[in-house]
This record gives structure tokens, C-alpha cells and sequence, in this order.
């Protein structure tokens, strides 16, 4: 089974300028999601899509990010302008919703792309 | 709101057992995951407890007290490969994983 595909997986921008980030998730996953990561710190939730609706997009800085997930799979995160505290990992998460109460729904991370900001 | 806890970093020596410790305070609890960083990696999954009591799983075991908000990461046998970052993530609602900031485990000789 293929895992989370995401590219790029190393950006080096200026800041001000615009940037993008794609992420293909395990095929058949409802269950989209998208993280920031700081050097040091956890995996930050930015949002979260169940097929190609917005779940929660409460920690995403709607001034500057953006995402969609036109057709319920792919789905891509744009910041513009980018600012010098944008540096960080950007991972992509999918999972699968599961019926049993009993069951959970682990989420299987790709690889990140490492944005620079300078 | 979530607010999470564990140590920083953690140093054992290889073949040795260590205790990684996370407690939390959360909104609408539903279970708790453990997840492995190795550096420059992404975060792969360890375990997932939802009722309370340990779960065993090879060389690792994890460990939840819902009353007490608090869980544990057993690590036996440690290997050189076991040098990680360790994610506990409390989950709420819609599967929402919060995560903290990690315990960075170097497992030394």
C-alpha cells in the first residue's frame, strides 16, 4: 500500500513571496489533514478535511494560509505572503473513518516538506 | 482547550527500561495516541489506549489513566535505534490529535 505522497519536500522562499504544497493521501482515506511543525515543538493541526469539507480549520492563519481538497483526494496548502515564522515542516495526514466504537482512526503521516523563509 | 505535559528530553543506556510520561488536561476526551519521531521523519504511529489500563505491544507498552489524566510509553530493551522524539497526543472530537511537544529519548551505550 502506497503511503502519503507529498511534495516538495525542501522550499527555500524569501519572504513576502507565495508558496504551495502538495500532499496525494492513501487511497481511500476520507480523512485529510494538514500540520505545522516547528523545530522542537509537536505537530501543530492547521485543518482537517473530510472529503473535500472543511472540518476544522481553527488554528489556520486565514490572513496568509489557504488550502483545498477540490475532489476529495489531493489536496494542496498555499501561504502568500510568507512571513519568517512560517519556517517549519508541513506534513500531510489521511485517515480512514472507522465504524467499530472500539477501533480508532490512526492517522499516517507523509514525509513533510521543510519550508525555509529567509 | 488541550494542555499537555512531558519531559523534554530523556537519556538511558542501551538494553536498559524507560518511562516516558505525558499528562493532560483536555475537552471531550476520547483516547490517546503514542507516536515515534526519528529526526527528519514524520511521526509513525505506536499506540493508541482508549480504556484505562496498559497495552502491551512487543517491546513497548502504553499505559492510560482516564481519572488521572495521565499516560505512560514503556520502552523495553532499548536499541540505538530507539533514539527518537516521542509525540503523546490525547485526541477529542472528529479525531482532532493534539500533539505535545515531545520527549527527545537518546539511548546511549
Amino acid at each position: 500500500e502506497a503511503g502519503v505522497a507529498q511534495s516538495p519536500r525542501y522550499k527555500i522562499i524569501e519572504k513576502r513571496q507565495s508558496v504551495a504544497f502538495w500532499c496525494n493521501p492513501i487511497s481511500g482515506h476520507a480523512t485529510l489533514y494538514w500540520y505545522q511543525q516547528i523545530l522542537g515543538q509537536g505537530p501543530k493541526l492547521l485543518i482537517q478535511f473530510q472529503n473535500n469539507g472543511v472540518v476544522d480549520d481553527s488554528q489556520l492563519p486565514k490572513d496568509r494560509f489557504s488550502a483545498e481538497r477540490l475532489k476529495g483526494v489531493d489536496s494542496t496548502l498555499k501561504i502568500q505572503p510568507a512571513k519568517l515564522e512560517d519556517s517549519a515542516v508541513y506534513l500531510c495526514a489521511s485517515s480512514s473513518p472507522q465504524d467499530s466504537p472500539s477501533s480508532y482512526n490512526e492517522q499516517f503521516f507523509g514525509p513533510g516538506t521543510r519550508l525555509t523563509v529567509l | 482547550g488541550q494542555n499537555i505535559d512531558q519531559p523534554t528530553e530523556m537519556t538511558a543506556t542501551e538494553g536498559a527500561i524507560v518511562q516516558i510520561n505525558c499528562t493532560y488536561q483536555t475537552s471531550g476526551f476520547n483516547g490517546l495516541f503514542w507516536y515515534q519521531q526519528h529526526a527528519g521523519e514524520a511521526p509513525t504511529f505506536l499506540s493508541y489506549n482508549v480504556l484505562d489500563g496498559l497495552e502491551e505491544k512487543g517491546r513497548f507498552s502504553s499505559f492510560l489513566s482516564r481519572s488521572k489524566g495521565y499516560s505512560y510509553l514503556l520502552l523495553k530493551e532499548l536499541q540505538m535505534k530507539d533514539s527518537a522524539s516521542y509525540l503523546c497526543a490525547p485526541t477529542g472530537g472528529g479525531n482532532k490529535l493534539t500533539f505535545g511537544t515531545g520527549t527527545q529519548l537518546k539511548v546511549e551505550l
